[in-house]
């Protein structure tokens, strides 16, 4: 079956400006996940969802970073007034459930802001 | 301390040689683990689960789980060029659903 899709794939962005990155996952998996990857930081969480709330938020970086999901589907990961240090491949996970399932990954959407 | 920790590499095997790769992680309630492997520019694929101490086989990989040691390893048996990747180290630490994951470590299969 279809795996977990991100769009776009690529985003380049002026400093300063608003970016939404989209992120749908396997069919019937009800948690999902936003990572973001960067050289100098590795592979780090930004927040979960299972279906449309978010128990656990504490990887996002600032409040210039929300997410929400809707219809237990769907998930927008919103960046406001983007920084050059927000530049990194921001990578959506989905799972059957949250608490240790197996979490599958899309291909990513990588970020660049000038 | 990081939560989990690898060696970086690179790790530096003959084909038709085992890899062994080692995870350290901080966390004892950690309950699930969690092996990824990821190809330059790509995204990480899963690869390996682990709940339960001992080992766990899936063809030409085992994990192997010590809880009292907190310590994690994918062995890779007859490696092919085609395994040369990072391979990261994932932990989901308590009964939370976040993974955190080690660096990774670089692993190079050489023909």
């Amino acid at each position: 079956g279809a795996g977990v899709s991100q769009s776009p794939s690529n985003k380049v962005t002026e400093k300063g400006k608003d970016v939404e990155l989209r992120c749908d996952p396997i069919s019937g998996h009800t948690a999902l996940y936003w990572y973001r990857q960067s050289l100098g930081q590795g592979l780090e969480f930004l927040i979960y969802f299972q279906g449309n709330s978010a128990p656990d938020k504490s990887g996002l970086p600032s409040d210039r970073f929300s997410a929400e999901r809707t219809g237990g589907s769907v998930s927008t990961l919103t960046i406001q007034r983007t920084q050059q240090e927000d530049s990194a491949v921001y990578l959506c996970a989905s799972s059957l459930a949250a608490r240790g399932n197996e979490q599958f990954f899309g291909p990513g959407t990588r970020l660049t802001v000038l | 301390q990081k939560e989990v920790e690898q060696n970086s590499g690179p790790l530096s095997v003959p084909e038709g040689a085992i890899a062994s790769l080692n995870c350290t992680y901080s966390d004892r309630v950690s309950q699930s683990f969690f092996w990824y492997r990821q190809y330059s520019g790509k995204s990480p694929e899963l690869i390996m689960s682990i709940y339960s101490n001992g080992d766990k086989e899936d063809g030409r990989f085992t994990a192997q789980l010590n809880k009292a040691s907190q310590y994690v390893s994918l062995l890779i048996r007859d490696s092919q060029p085609s395994d040369s990747a990072t391979y990261l180290c994932a932990v989901n630490p308590g009964n939370t659903g976040k993974l955190i994951f080690g660096q990774g470590t670089t692993l190079q299969v050489k023909p």
